[in-house]
């Protein structure tokens, strides 16, 4: 079965610009999550879709940051504008849904790897 | 609050034995995650446990004891590829998973 799929890979931006993050879940997982990891760091969920409702994103920067899950598939997360502490990881994982046990276990992509200057 | 503490780094030799623990305080208890993250890799998946005791698996061990807050991943018969930082994740009373710093581990010739 083919894994979580992110683009890009890496990203390199000036403060103040733009940037966009695209992840495709693993078919039939319903629910996705969007992380930021910095380095040394554990991952920090900055939300969580159910199919395509928004379930958590009391951590999303949400003066800065957006996020979608058109049609319950696949996710865009947008940063406008990017500020220098935004160099991180992003992460995409999906799980298939349930909230606990081995439904719960989520599967992660390769990750974005964004740096600000 | 909630909060997972992890130790920052541990370093074992080759073949050897290495027991990395983790102590959570959260409002609810719905099970908890090990996952190994190699560096610039993302995160995998290791063990869940949600009931108390020894979860066994190949070379790697889980244990839970919800009583006392705490999770240890035993791993045994160390090889150079075990190197990488080790997270332990608790599902909590909301079913948000909340996830510790993770523990680097270097493993030595």
């Amino acid at each position: 079965e083919a894994g979580v799929a992110q683009s890009p890979r890496y990203k390199i931006i000036e403060k103040r610009q733009s940037v966009a993050f695209w992840c495709n879940p693993i078919s039939g997982h319903a629910t996705l999550y969007w992380y930021q990891q910095i380095l040394g760091q554990g991952p920090k969920l900055l939300i969580q879709f159910q199919n395509n409702g928004v379930v958590d994103d009391s951590q999303l920067p949400k003066d800065r940051f957006s996020a979608e899950r058109l049609k319950g598939v696949d996710s865009t997360l947008k940063i406008q504008p990017a500020k220098l502490e935004d160099s991180a990881v992003y992460l995409c994982a999906s799980s298939l849904g349930g909230v606990r046990g081995p439904s719960y276990e989520q599967y992660f992509g390769p990750g974005t790897r964004l740096t600000v200057t | 609050g909630q909060n997972i503490d992890q130790p920052t780094e541990m370093t074992a030799t080759e073949g050897a034995i290495v027991q990395i623990n983790c102590t959570y305080q959260t409002s609810g208890f719905n099970g908890l995650f090990w996952y190994q993250q190699h560096a610039g890799e993302a995160p995998t998946f290791l063990s869940y446990n949600v009931l108390d005791g020894l979860e066994e698996k190949g070379r790697f061990s889980s244990f839970l004891s919800r009583s006392k807050g705490y999770s240890y991943l035993l791993l045994k018969e160390l090889q150079m590829k075990d190197s990488a930082s080790y997270l332990c994740a608790v599902i909590g009373s909301n079913y948000q998973l909340i996830w510790g710093a993770g523990t680097k581990l270097i493993i030595k010739p």
